[in-house]
């Protein structure tokens, strides 16, 4: 079955511009995160969406962060007026837990090149 | 609060030797623990997981890790290194009784030489 998927892949742009990063995540899964990896360094949580409950955005660097969840389903996260230090691989994962079960799947990540 | 601290940011070793990458971790209450694999361009796949049942966690790809509560330690272990192993590790922690947050470590990065 279709994993989690993102994208673009690989995004490159200027200092000061908008960006869109898309998560599909697992169908059926309720639970959607965001992690930022930058060189060198481990995954730093940035949000949180589970069903219907307000997000937790406690991870999220600063407000020019924000995400959304459309129908529980896809999520976008938007940076606002990019600055270099954003550049890092962004990684979306996704899960359902269950009694027995729990584990969360990642997506690929998108490569955040801010020049 | 939870913490994860993964010793070594890298370990070396050579072919069909023995793998040790070592974690300690830090929980105010009974924590989940996982060994997450990153290969190079690729996404994050979990290795293995430790849910308060056995102590000694078989994963995928012949790794293992033993959860040491009076250590508070969960060092990922392997017998016998493969070429293929060569990866990012990340250990991570959770208290999945209270959130479904994941903490992770700063990785540790495998290197196989032939």
């Amino acid at each position: 079955g279709a994993g989690v998927s993102q994208s673009p892949s690989n995004k490159v742009t200027e200092k000061g511009k908008d960006v869109e990063l898309r998560c599909d995540p697992i169908s059926g899964h309720t639970a959607l995160y965001w992690y930022r990896q930058s060189l060198g360094q481990g995954l730093e949580f940035l949000i949180y969406f589970q069903g219907n409950s307000a997000p937790d955005k406690s991870g999220l660097p600063s407000d020019r962060f924000s995400a959304e969840r459309t129908g529980g389903s896809v999520s976008t996260l938007t940076i606002q007026r990019t600055q270099q230090e954003d550049s890092a691989v962004y990684l979306c994962a996704s899960w359902v837990r269950t009694a027995s079960y729990n584990e969360q799947f990642f997506g690929p990540g998108t490569r955040l090149t801010v020049l | 609060a939870q913490s994860v601290t993964q010793l070594d940011s890298h370990v070396s070793v050579s072919e069909g030797t023995p793998v040790l990458l070592r974690c300690n971790y830090s929980s105010s209450y009974s924590p989940s623990l996982f060994w997450y694999v990153q290969h190079p361009n690729k996404g994050l796949q979990l290795l293995l997981k430790y849910t308060s049942a056995a102590t000694l966690v078989k994963g995928i790809n012949g790794f293992e890790a033993e959860f040491k509560k009076s250590e508070t330690s969960f060092h990922l272990t392997k017998p016998s290194a493969h070429m293929s192993d060569a990866a990012e590790y990340f250990c991570v922690v959770s208290d999945l009784d209270y959130t479904d947050k994941l903490i992770f470590g700063t990785g540790t990065r495998l290197q196989v030489f032939p």
